[in-house]
């Protein structure tokens, strides 16, 4: 799977936008980017994942570069809940299912 | 509607002692995955199974690390002789799809958080 380089920290005011930026500049073009966050002494959470379109869900939009080597997630109106690792991750459809976290960026969302 | 539970949430251990991780996944997930996740770094994949069949065990550390899933539901992850360095987080996740199944979501439970004293 592509290596991807993230931020180590950000901060945002509550009730911004939150773009948490990640770069996969050797991405394949079978391959996937997906994004999880992981509150404090929680699990990690899936958030979202996409191809080469830009998506949206009900909890953050993810923004893919045309090159496919960079990608945002954006958390249009962030929340002290929100505050949070964000792991950006690249993976192969199909071939390897396992996840491969990096350290993620740390997220503050301040009042 | 309940997701992935694990048991016990703590855990301490002497060095030297055998301990015993326990994971309920969501209930009909084909898919279980251990990760390890250290102090201030991101998991690290242990093991995976596809129901009762241990398909991939190449991320556990030694052989004092012992994984099952007998009836392809509930998971133990055992760890034999524990030492210092075992000390970690163990989570574990499930997944309703299969290997090769198009891309999906794992759903992880809260943790287990080992110290060995």
């Amino acid at each position: 799977d592509a290596k991807t380089t993230q931020p180590t920290s950000m901060d945002c005011a509550e009730g911004r936008a939150a773009n948490l930026p990640c770069n996969h500049s050797t991405i394949s073009g079978n391959e996937y980017v997906y994004w999880y966050r992981q509150i404090h002494s929680q699990g990690p959470q899936y958030i979202i994942h996409g191809l080469k379109n830009n998506e949206t869900n009900e909890m953050a939009s993810l923004i893919i570069t045309e090159d496919r080597k960079s990608s945002t997630l954006i958390l249009p109106h962030a929340t002290l809940r929100d505050t949070a690792v964000y792991y950006c991750i690249v993976r192969v459809r199909g071939s390897n299912y396992k996840l491969t976290f990096g350290k993620g960026t740390l997220l503050t969302v301040n009042p | 509607g309940a997701g992935v539970s694990q048991s016990p949430r703590y855990k301490v251990a002497k060095r030297g002692q055998d301990v015993a991780l326990r994971c309920d996944p969501i209930s009909g997930h084909v898919s279980l995955f251990w990760y390890q996740q250290a102090l201030g770094q991101g998991p690290e994949f242990l093991t995976y199974f596809q129901n009762e069949a241990q398909l991939d065990k190449s991320g556990l550390p030694s052989d004092r690390f012992f994984a099952e899933r007998p009836e392809g539901s509930v998971s133990t992850l055992k760890i034999q002789r524990t030492q210092q360095e075992d000390s970690a987080v163990y989570l574990c996740a499930s997944s309703s799809t299969k290997q090769g199944a198009l891309p999906y979501e794992q759903y992880f439970g809260p943790g287990t958080r080992l110290t060995v004293t």
